[in-house]
């Protein structure tokens, strides 16, 4: 068991490009989460997956992010036409499905937008 | 809705002393609360929760958290600061289990050691 995995730990892109990121959870593990954490902040709850099914979404999540889980294992983010805001730290998390389980983070990818 | 508070965005203390990291938090429902550490362009670690029973929670590296409903508050202290202990420090909270438990988590106290 490695861990949470997240590629890529970096991330550079013009304004405008689409960018991806992937995160892979702790194997076994039926949820998973992506945060963002932009400078000086607490990391701010996006998105929320049980197995594949996508169960709740933020209104931090505007229309061009998009996330996935096909096969409820791997999840990925995608953001289209990327904006300076978007400029962050995205990391996923994921745990077990028992009650009081914790919580265990991936190291992020950090992403700035040119 | 549930929220946190922390009082303190940057709290310095000497090598040796005690470490007090203060956390309110706002729930209409008994709420979980977490103590997580950040160190530099890592992910989160968790150093100690609080779900039910014992109020007083002991952590990972000598940290301890109690959870005081009276006053709303889950503060977290260690007796004694060590240089490796500098890093930001994040209260969260979550909903009681049947929900997503998503985190919702206060804005962070960088802990600076002086030696």
């Amino acid at each position: 068991d490695t861990g949470v995995s997240q590629d890529p730990r970096h991330k550079i892109t013009k304004r405008g490009q689409n960018v991806t990121f992937r995160c892979d959870p702790i194997s076994e593990h039926n949820r998973l989460y992506w945060y963002r954490q932009t400078l000086g902040q607490g990391p701010e709850f996006l998105t929320y997956f049980q197995n594949e099914a996508q169960l709740e979404k933020s209104r931090l999540l505007s229309d061009r992010f998009s996330a996935e889980r096909p096969k409820g294992s791997f999840s990925t983010l995608e953001i289209q036409r990327t904006e300076q805001g978007d400029s962050a730290m995205y990391l996923c998390a994921s745990r077990g499905g028992q009650a009081n389980t914790e919580a265990f983070f991936g190291q992020g990818t950090r992403l700035t937008v040119v | 809705a549930q929220s946190v508070t922390q009082l303190g965005s940057h709290v310095s203390v000497s090598e040796g002393a005690l470490v007090l990291l203060r956390c309110n938090y706002s729930s209409s429902v008994p709420p979980y609360l977490f103590w997580y550490v950040q160190y530099p362009n890592q992910g989160l670690q968790l150093l100690l929760k609080y779900t039910t029973g014992a109020t007083l929670v002991k952590g990972i590296n000598g940290f301890e958290a109690e959870f005081k409903k009276s006053e709303t508050s889950f503060h977290l202290t260690k007796p004694s600061a060590h240089m490796s202990d500098a890093a930001e420090y994040f209260c969260a909270v979550s909903l009681p289990p049947f929900g997503n438990e998503k985190l919702t988590f206060g804005t962070g106290t960088r802990l600076t050691i002086i030696p």
